[in-house]
């Protein structure tokens, strides 16, 4: 069975600094990976997909087969970036949710 | 254009009654989903349409709940005989394509049985 863990459920850094929100997955065959974000009041919303290696908003997560992992990535964080950030596996139509790390970016 | 919309927003129930939880999709999209996600958890996969197919139910909890979308478009996912444990937010997403590479969601449901 697919499993994803977010390590981190709470993440806090100042503006300006360098964020990474950990992504595991257990899944032996190829993955299609995930981010997804949730702000205040809002409903969940994709960020970005590691099949088209694209920078959202400044985040990248590059996927490491070896590790396992599909970590986010932004150099310089927001506050407006203060989210929830879920990682998701898609296999054959059924994604498989993190718990998701909530993100605090203090001024 | 409109998003994926859902109804009720909230919903309260006392235990034993059976409740229907309604998706309307964005027009177009094929794929359709609901996840049930508990406090503090993710959304967690209950079962997935393309068209009026169903074609994964292996989320559903157990044969008290029942989905369906029998025209392609509306979704309604049925609890019969709530239990507290059934208590949580009901999401619904939608997809352009057969492969889901981008879904959107609904705002949720959020069910509570008393």
């Amino acid at each position: 069975a697919q499993r994803v863990t977010q390590p981190e459920k709470l993440l806090s850094v100042f503006k300006g600094a360098p964020v990474e929100l950990k992504c595991n997955y257990s899944y032996s065959g190829s993955p299609e990976l995930f981010w997804y974000v949730q702000y205040s009041r809002q409903r969940l919303q994709l960020l970005l997909r590691h099949i088209s290696r694209e920078s959202i908003k400044g985040f990248t997560a590059d996927l490491n087969k070896g590790e396992t992992s599909f970590h986010l990535k932004k150099p310089f964080a927001q506050e407006e970036d203060s989210a929830m950030y879920y990682c998701a596996l898609l296999v054959a139509g059924k994604s498989t949710f993190g718990d998701g790390t909530t993100l605090t970016v203090k001024p | 254009g409109a998003g994926v919309s859902q109804s009720p927003r909230y919903k309260v129930a006392k235990r034993g009654q059976d409740v229907a939880l309604r998706c309307d999709p964005i027009s177009g999209h094929v794929s359709l989903f609901w996840y049930q996600q508990a406090l503090g958890q993710g959304p967690e996969f209950l079962t997935y349409f393309q068209n009026e197919a169903q074609l994964d139910k292996s989320g559903l909890p157990s044969d008290r709940f029942f989905a369906e979308r029998p025209e392609g478009s509306v979704s309604t996912l049925k609890i019969q005989r709530t239990q507290q444990e059934d208590s949580a937010v009901y999401l619904c997403a939608s997809s352009l394509s057969q492969v889901p590479y981008e879904q959107y969601f609904g705002p949720g449901t959020r069910l509570t049985v008393t």
